[in-house]
């Protein structure tokens, strides 16, 4: 089974913060990609990767920033939080050669 | 654009009560469509793929089928513990990557 961590079930940060989110996986997949999700929005992609250091902007990339140094491992940044960023957070990754993709538990950020 | 509608938003049955849930899309060209399971405060969780018109899948309770215009999610005799928000997603067949395009969700309620 696949398995997907990510470094904090809930979070709480100041505005003007920095904040790191981690994403983990334990296979070898390639594609990994961060969603937040806000009531009657839905799931909004945010970055996703396809490689060590390769990224790419998803819909609503402002604000945010990604890191992938290593392929298990794919982070995202708020460079400095704000308000509206409070939301939950959901790292997922996606099978090569099928399309699903197999999310995390998930981080609920409050920024205060 | 790629637009996902779901309905209803909310749905309450009584244990054993069937009924089904709508997910309608548009997309240039559908890869695959999508259900996934959210429970409270958790990531969503892998339910089925559906890739072509007149296709189904079945897992315990719950049965999804797929027409050019829509997919339905049957729910057989629920329990309680079907209980979740349900999500569906479509991938288009022009996205350079895997991209999935969220509804909003069904939220289900069985109660005893």
């Amino acid at each position: 089974d696949v398995k997907v961590t990510q470094s904090s079930r809930y979070l709480v940060k100041r505005t003007g913060e920095k904040v790191f989110l981690e994403c983990v996986q334990d296979m070898d997949h390639e594609n990994m990609f961060w969603y937040r999700q806000d009531p009657g929005l839905g799931l909004r992609l945010i970055y996703f990767s396809y490689d060590v250091k390769m990224k790419e902007k998803g819909d609503i990339p402002e604000g945010y920033s990604v890191s992938r140094e290593k392929k298990e491992r794919f982070s995202l940044i708020l460079e400095s939080a704000s308000t509206n960023q409070t939301s939950m957070y959901l790292c997922a990754i996606g099978y090569e050669g099928s399309y699903e993709q197999y999310f995390g538990p998930g981080t609920r950020l409050t920024v205060t | 654009e790629d637009q996902v509608t779901q309905s209803p938003e909310a749905l309450r049955l009584q244990e054993g009560e069937s009924s089904s849930l709508n997910c309608s899309y548009t997309v240039s060209g559908l890869r695959g469509l999508f259900w996934y399971r959210q429970d409270p405060g958790k990531g969503p969780e892998f339910l089925f793929t559906l890739y072509s018109a007149g296709e189904e899948k079945e897992k315990e309770r719950l049965k999804a089928t797929l027409t050019k215009k829509e997919s339905f999610l049957h729910i057989t005799a629920p329990k309680p513990e079907d209980s979740a928000t349900y999500l569906c997603a479509v991938q288009a067949v022009d996205t350079g990557f895997q991209k999935l395009v969220f509804g909003t969700g069904t939220r289900l309620l069985v109660s005893p």
